[in-house]
């Protein structure tokens, strides 16, 4: 079965410190892979997706940025954070193709102090 | 602009009651609707999708979609206390890798 890995599951930062999240896959080959912000009292928003290895789809412009080194790991970094930053990171996948359920990871709290 | 609608609750049902999730979305072009229970400070957990008209059961949990209406509805049956959480519905559109979420509803199942 598939599992999805994410870490670390809280993370505090001060304002202009790098950020960098993993997040990997196990059990699947060439998923689709994102990256979504939930704010408090704020929807889901996606941040990025991606269809394989190199290929990243920006939805949001702002400081973060994503890459894919490898099939079934994705990385979500920030060269210097904001205020604004502040959320619960969630990484998901799916299957290849569109119309596709997605799964979550366990998500990262993080704070920006 | 994609949307999706959700009413943000509370929604309170006792135990052993029938409860009723709704969601309208704006873009009639979409064609696949999930929908996704969220704990507390917990991840969202995929629970049912639905691609076609009318309704699909598994187990206490029914989804019911009219795309004629751009509605998508979710029952649980049966409510049990575990199952206070918030539902989210999702929504994409055709061959799309973007899911569009509401703001979802905040259930609460009183014993």
């Amino acid at each position: 079965s598939q599992t999805i890995h994410q870490w670390p599951a809280t993370l505090v930062q001060p304002v202009g410190s790098p950020l960098s999240l993993e997040c990997t896959v196990e059990g699947t080959s060439n998923p689709n892979l994102y990256w979504y912000r939930q704010a408090a009292g704020r929807g889901l928003q996606l941040l990025f997706y991606s269809v394989g290895i190199g290929q990243i789809s920006s939805e949001v412009p702002q400081n973060l940025s994503a890459s894919r080194p490898q099939d079934r790991q994705f990385i979500l970094s920030s060269k210097k954070l904001l205020l604004s930053d502040s959320g619960f990171y969630l990484c998901a996948w799916s299957t290849s193709g569109g119309n596709q359920p997605q799964h979550f990871g366990d998500g990262t709290r993080l704070s920006i102090l | 602009q994609k949307e999706v609608e959700q009413n943000s609750g509370p929604l309170s049902v006792p135990e052993g009651a029938i409860a009723s999730l709704n969601c309208t979305y704006s873009d009639r072009g979409s064609q696949s609707f999930f929908w996704y229970r969220q704990y507390s400070g917990k991840s969202p957990e995929l629970i049912m999708f639905i691609y076609s008209n009318g309704d699909k059961e598994d187990g206490r949990f029914t989804a019911q979609l009219n795309k004629a209406s751009q509605y998508v509805s979710l029952l649980i049956r049966d409510s049990q206390p575990s199952d206070s959480a918030t539902y989210l519905c999702a929504v994409t559109g055709a061959g799309s890798y973007q899911l569009t979420f509401g703001k979802g509803t905040k259930l609460s199942v009183i014993p």
